[in-house]
């Protein structure tokens, strides 16, 4: 594994109360991702963060927020949890951008909204 | 919940065949692939990279082969284990753009 943890692993929650996500990587990579996995949907990303305080939108960002103050921390916000964010989220990191940019996943949290 | 397995179109092979997954990837400008490995309940694992500029590369037990002009892509695993079973999916990426991960397809290796 590349380093990458990712808290919790397993969450079940209730609809419209707000969840955090943590990614936490060891590896002092500058680019880190938050995907989602759904059956029948390839990885789709959420945001992205290119450094400390930089981050950006992907391709499914609504619901969604994130923060990151420290380089090995990407924090993952669903602001009022709703049924269809129910899905298994996985955290990336890479060291570059461009070609050659090779993402390494975490291990994922499974999130159950009821 | 349910696995992401679940609707994939599924490879069956015999312990000790080659395998060969396909994938068609969307960009014709595309200059980046990958090929990742997920097994159940796990994050997806990087196995093997190809750039635009190279029609194959080859790792340890597999090679990717890249065809530009029908936008296809194809891992070969040679001498498939059991330890192989897992889904297969590859991700395309073009300049500074963000990666597309195709759906995948499930490789079941029976002994």
């Amino acid at each position: 594994d590349a380093g990458i943890t990712q808290s919790p692993r397993h969450k079940v929650t209730e609809t419209g109360t707000p969840v955090t996500l943590r990614c936490h990587q060891t590896e002092n990579h500058r680019y880190m991702y938050w995907y989602r996995q759904d059956p029948g949907h390839g990885l789709r990303l959420i945001h992205y963060s290119y450094g400390v305080k930089d981050t950006d939108k992907g391709e499914v960002s609504d619901g969604y927020s994130v923060s990151r103050s420290k380089t090995e921390d990407f924090l993952l916000t669903l602001e009022s949890a709703t049924s269809s964010q129910t899905s298994v989220y996985f955290c990336a990191i890479s060291d570059r951008q461009g070609q050659g940019e090779t993402q390494y996943f975490g291990p994922g949290t499974r999130l159950l909204v009821l | 919940g349910e696995s992401v397995g679940l609707h994939l179109p599924t490879l069956s092979v015999q312990e000790g065949d080659n395998s060969i997954i396909n994938c068609a990837y969307s960009n014709s400008a595309s200059d980046y692939f990958i090929w990742y490995k997920q097994e159940s309940g796990k994050g997806p694992q990087f196995i093997i990279d190809i750039r635009s500029n190279m029609d194959k590369r080859q790792g340890q037990r597999v090679t990717v082969l890249l065809n530009k002009t029908v936008k296809h892509l194809s891992l070969q695993i040679a001498a498939t284990q059991p330890g192989d079973s897992a889904v297969y999916f590859c991700a395309e990426k073009l300049g500074y753009s963000t990666l597309t991960f195709g759906k995948g397809t499930m490789l079941l290796v029976s002994p």
